[in-house]
């Protein structure tokens, strides 16, 4: 069975700095999904990011970056310019791309921004 | 906002009790899932629906189940109630099928459920 690993469960940046979170996952296929998704205090679960197992080049979405490295079964997201608002849960999430969608969370990281 | 959305967002109810949870997912999706979020199990997966048929099971419960209508909205029922079932319950959708182009989820905000 597949499994997701996040080891940090909180970490902090100064606004305008950058911080990188990591998450380590478990799976014996060779094609799948991978996605980062933001929760705010709100508690919505907001899309960050995602990367295709089959695609070497890693995913940008404006500040924020991945590091995808295949044979180490690793996804850290990388976020630039860090704001006030980015200050969430974050959550990596598996989807394997086999008979189900369903989505493997990890436990989350807790990101803290101070000004 | 995703587009999916959920009522009601606050549930309140004793144990023993019997709800329903109702999503409709953003349009032209076809593909609904149902997650619950708790503070001791995390994000956990319950169940899929794909155009009105079940898809997949994750942990879900004997004493929960839902279903997917023709006009493709979703309920997930919730019964004999325990105070261990509180939670926050996620429904998500995506475009579904076979396809690439439909791997993404979207989340709905949510129903948070609170069982005295």
């Amino acid at each position: 069975a597949q499994t997701v690993t996040q080891s940090q469960p909180e970490m902090s940046v100064q606004e305008a700095e950058t911080v990188t979170l990591s998450c380590t996952y478990d799976t014996s296929e060779s094609d799948y999904y991978l996605f980062w998704y933001k929760q705010p205090p709100s508690r919505q679960m907001i899309l960050v990011i995602r990367q295709e197992a089959y695609k070497q080049q890693n995913a940008t979405e404006n500040r924020f970056s991945v590091n995808f490295q295949k044979a180490a079964k690793s996804f850290s997201l990388k976020i630039s310019d860090s704001q006030l608002g980015d200050a969430a849960m974050y959550f990596c999430a598996y989807r394997t791309s086999y008979n189900t969608d369903k989505l493997i969370f990890g436990t989350g990281t807790r990101l803290q921004v101070f000004p | 906002d995703s587009g999916v959305t959920q009522t009601p967002k606050h549930l309140i109810t004793a144990t023993g009790q019997r709800v329903t949870l109702r999503c409709s997912p953003r349009s032209g999706d076809l593909s609904v899932y149902w997650y619950q979020q708790s503070l001791d199990q995390g994000l956990q997966f319950l169940i899929q629906y794909y155009n009105g048929e079940e898809r997949a099971k994750g942990n879900i419960l004997e004493r929960f189940s839902a279903q997917q209508f023709p006009d493709l909205h979703s309920e997930l029922n919730l019964s004999s109630l325990e105070l261990g079932d509180s939670a926050l319950y996620f429904c998500a959708s995506s475009v579904g099928g076979s396809s690439r182009v439909g791997d993404t989820q979207y989340f709905g905000p949510g129903t948070r459920l609170t069982v005295l």
